[in-house]
């Protein structure tokens, strides 16, 4: 079973890059047909897909964030991370890691806990 | 405003049938699958249905869904307190929307 598992910094000022890291156990981030995804969730709002990054290094962003977005993956230390450019207090949010590709490219099957970033100065 | 319509509440009371929309378009729901998550309190999303009507190893057959045209649904039938949590539909998206997008949630409340 595998499990994901979000790190990094819980207060981001603006202006600067918010950088997290999704850790993968139970299983290799460099599988055939996965996809390592992140989404966002505004506290009491709802879900906002980021972007992906395939086991191949081929990448998809939501249009509205493409310009900010950068994901990568670390397969020697079994992760992958997303840095969000100038940030602004509308990026203040629950940011969640995922795993697709078990049943299809968008369907998300396992989800890591989530970390709170919050955008303050 | 979420390109995938969804009510932002919907209730029932234990044992009875609830079923929860969502709306969408040519572009995503009418062209492509429809997925449901579930996010119970102060928890991480759960896949619930995917590919329209599929249920993932695990979760109880009182979920079912469908999918006719530009819309899905999610149905909940002998409702438990403990399916007291949101609900979101999410599709894929075959405009400048996409590639993915989710619905605004329902929060169901088991009375």
């Amino acid at each position: 079973q595998v499990q994901l598992q979000e790190s990094g910094p819980g207060l981001v000022k603006p202006s600067q890059t918010l950088s997290l890291t999704c850790t993968v156990s139970g299983g290799s981030i460099s599988s055939d047909s996965f996809y390592w995804n992140w989404i966002r969730q505004p506290a009491g709002k709802g879900l906002e897909f980021i972007g992906r990054i395939s086991t191949g290094g081929g990448t998809n962003f939501s249009p509205s964030l493409r310009s900010r977005v950068t994901i990568s993956v670390d397969r020697s230390k079994n992760q992958f991370s997303l840095n969000l450019s100038s940030v602004t207090a509308a990026d203040t949010a629950m940011y969640y890691c995922a795993r697709s590709g078990v049943m299809g490219g968008y369907i998300f099957d396992s989800w890591g806990q989530g970390t709170l970033v919050s955008v303050s100065s | 405003q979420s390109v995938l319509t969804q009510p932002p509440s919907a209730s029932g009371t234990p044992g009875q049938r609830v079923t929860i929309s969502c709306s969408g378009s040519s572009s995503n729901i009418g062209t492509n699958t429809v997925t449901w998550y579930q996010q119970l309190p102060g928890t991480a999303p759960k896949l619930l249905i995917y590919s329209n009507i599929h249920r993932p190893s695990g979760v109880p057959d009182r979920f079912s869904a469908s999918k006719s045209g530009t819309s899905a649904s999610l149905a909940i039938s002998g409702l438990q307190s403990e399916d007291e949590a949101d609900y979101y539909c999410e599709s894929w998206d075959d405009s400048l929307n996409g590639p993915v997008l989710f619905g605004g949630g329902t929060k169901l409340t088991v009375l």
